[in-house]
């Protein structure tokens, strides 16, 4: 079945460690996006990738970095320098920009 | 940016009756789309809406493309215990030199009492 698989579905991370979140989708898609999401909070636009070898930063990006050197594949590394990192975290892709999006299962990140 | 605003921001129904909630944004779009998140997983793409006027049924679930094109609505008949959890409505935003980007409300949260 084709679709977007984050790993892993649980995360811990102690105070001053950097954290790498893996997503990856196997339908073809150009765009790739991650989303973060906090309790009772809609979806807030961390980094996007419309190309691989290209991305752009969203709404939240600071304390955050990406790389996008395969089309299937954008992970998303959660640095010390994110002081509240505690959340939901979403990645979904699209035909392209501006098309319906399809999302992974997410993955919820704890501090210890 | 552009908003898009959904109401209401929760509601608690009982099981068998009726939902009804929107999605309205100052801008016109030219697609809404409307997902489900269950509790703890990602979002589900229920409808989507092409064209202004639009009426899409997806089961129990019917959404409507708003004739202004600034609006959309999703009502869901006869409600049952699965049907809990966020729906949100989402829209391609212009974000300048020529793209657009996914815009998304920030949800409307069902509650159904058995």
């Amino acid at each position: 079945d084709g679709g977007i698989t984050q790993s892993p579905k649980y995360l811990f991370r102690k105070e001053g460690q950097n954290v790498t979140l893996s997503c990856e989708q196997n339908l073809n898609h150009d765009a790739m996006y991650w989303y973060r999401q906090d309790p009772g909070q809609g979806l807030r636009l961390i980094y996007y990738s419309q190309i691989v070898n290209d991305f752009q930063k969203g709404d939240i990006a600071e304390g955050y970095s990406v790389s996008r050197e395969k089309k299937e594949s954008f992970p998303l590394t959660v640095t010390s320098a994110q002081k509240n990192p505690t959340a939901f975290y979403l990645c979904a892709s699209s035909i392209g920009q501006g098309q319906p999006q399809h999302f992974g299962d997410g993955t919820r990140l704890s501090i210890l | 940016g552009q908003q898009l605003n959904q109401s209401p921001q929760s509601m608690f129904i009982q099981e068998g009756e009726d939902v009804s909630m929107n999605c309205t944004s100052s801008s016109i779009f030219n697609t809404w789309l409307w997902y489900k998140q269950d509790p703890g997983e990602g979002p589900v793409l229920l409808i989507a809406l092409y064209k202004a006027g639009e009426l899409t049924s997806n089961g129990r679930l019917t959404a409507q493309f708003g004739i202004t094109r600034k609006d959309s609505f999703l009502n869901i008949s006869a409600s049952i215990p699965s049907d809990v959890g966020i729906y949100f409505c989402a829209g391609p935003a212009y974000s300048g030199a020529g793209s657009y980007q996914l815009t998304f409300g920030k949800g409307t949260k069902l509650s159904v009492i058995p």
